[in-house]
């Protein structure tokens, strides 16, 4: 089993869609979770970290379930620049560690 | 601007030449990273450092080298490069452990 794993996708929705990934990870010592958004060939940019209670910024919202130990990006009224690779992060605890899933990639449709 | 700075942004060499891929970040970051990016692998850590002096093996260290002489810098060192070394590299800062990286633009590197 991959130690972060996510759907590759493509996810094609159209504009105005509400659409969500998950990111399971395998360690349940995994601390810190983070979404990348990542354009192609551009650097992964950070979206937001994702703490235990959950966090909202505009209309993205990441939760965190640690029982399933999975992560979730859900994104409201999608526009077409949401288009890119989103990549979830799980950095383990007490290390140095970040692992990157290997990305689910959405497309947005006029 | 708090940036990460890599150089060169695109690099065609040939096998067994040595090359060093600069990375400088602005922000005081204690730690750093580099990364390789390929199709359907995802982004593997080739090194870290905690902080100066201080660097240790990621997922794929084997055919690089890393320095941290100072906090800003921590360059990539190819001392014989090959074809499968081929890749998207990226480095990346953060403030310490636990907290988002910031990412240079990257350097695409083709070992022919």
């Amino acid at each position: 089993r991959k130690e972060v794993e996510q759907d590759p996708g493509p996810f094609n929705v159209p504009e105005g869609a509400t659409v969500a990934f998950n990111c399971t990870y395998s360690n349940s010592a995994s601390q810190s979770f983070f979404w990348y958004r990542q354009d192609c060939r551009k650097e992964p940019k950070l979206l937001m970290s994702v703490y235990s209670s959950g966090n909202e910024d505009g209309r993205f919202t990441a939760q965190l379930n640690r029982a399933s130990q999975y992560i979730s990006l859900l994104i409201r009224d999608s526009k077409l620049s949401d288009s890119a690779t989103y990549l979830c992060v799980v950095n383990e605890s007490g290390t140095y560690k970040y692992i990157f899933g290997t990305g689910t990639r959405l497309k947005v449709l006029a | 601007e708090a940036q990460v700075t890599q150089n060169p942004r695109y690099l065609i060499t040939v096998t067994g030449k040595k090359l060093t891929v600069t990375c400088s970040q602005n922000m005081n970051h204690e730690y750093m990273s580099w990364y390789r990016q390929d199709p359907g692998l995802g982004l593997r850590q080739i090194y870290y450092s905690m902080n100066v002096e201080v660097t240790d093996k990621g997922d794929v260290p084997e055919g690089y080298k890393v320095s941290r002489k100072e906090k800003r810098n921590f360059p990539l060192i190819l001392e014989s490069p090959s074809p499968n070394q081929t890749s998207l590299y990226f480095c990346a800062s953060s403030l310490a452990q636990g907290y988002g990286y910031t990412f240079g633009s990257g350097t695409r590197l083709t070992v022919v």
